[in-house]
């Protein structure tokens, strides 16, 4: 199993500021996923952080609103750039074993 | 685009009745299927996956497998309060995932 933690586990956020979101896992994974949950839906992938490259941004998402670092094998981060309150969700990241998916706790954004 | 459709719910049974959770895919490449359990304000933890056709069993959890229909379903036997929560359902090929909305059930005492 993997243990995942996230910070911030939630916060207030102005328009048109960005805020940073760490993951930390307890091994070293060759990738790690970001999603959004946004109230009441389900979870929407935003991109894959690969170690060493850059990072894979689904349809809808850009690297230039939502940056991702991976500076190393247990470690990722997540930039929510200029943020406006349809930004507001929760922020997961997640590791993906064969046969099982394991998320962190998620930060939960609200942007005023 | 690559979907998984689920009933929203709220799907309601009583204590110790048989929960039955269903899910449809549209990308016949999806290879392997995986349950969730989400509850308030918590992150999904799996509950188990389900790559061949047919049923696969784990204590009081049944995951059933169509591929010719792309249908995934899970069935929970013996339905507990504590089985109260979001289920998701997740259509896997490689390192594309797909999540379905999640279905609400409320087992009632």
């Amino acid at each position: 199993s993997a243990v995942i933690s996230q910070k911030p586990s939630r916060d207030i956020c102005q328009r048109g500021t960005s805020l940073t979101i760490q993951c930390q896992v307890d091994s070293q994974v060759t990738m790690m996923f970001w999603y959004r949950q946004q109230p009441g839906q389900s979870l929407t992938l935003i991109a894959t952080a690969n170690q060493g490259s850059e990072a894979t941004y689904e349809s809808g998402f850009v690297i230039d609103k939502f940056p991702i670092s991976r500076p190393n094998l247990t470690f990722s981060t997540l930039t929510v750039s200029n943020m406006s309150p349809e930004d507001s969700s929760i922020y997961l990241c997640s590791v993906a074993p064969t046969d099982t998916q394991y998320f962190g706790p998620g930060t939960r954004l609200t942007v005023l | 685009q690559k979907e998984v459709e689920q009933n929203s719910g709220p799907l309601s049974v009583p204590e110790g009745a048989i929960a039955s959770l269903n899910c449809t895919y549209s990308d016949r490449g999806s290879q392997s299927f995986f349950w969730y359990r989400q509850y308030s304000g918590k992150s999904p933890e799996l509950i188990m996956f389900i790559y061949s056709n047919g049923d696969k069993e784990d204590g009081r959890f049944t995951a059933q497998l169509n591929k010719a229909s792309q249908y995934v379903s899970l069935l929970i036997r013996d339905s507990q309060p504590s089985d109260s929560a979001t289920y998701l359902c997740e259509a896997r090929e490689g390192q594309n995932f797909v999540f379905g909305p999640g279905t609400r059930l409320s087992v009632l005492p």
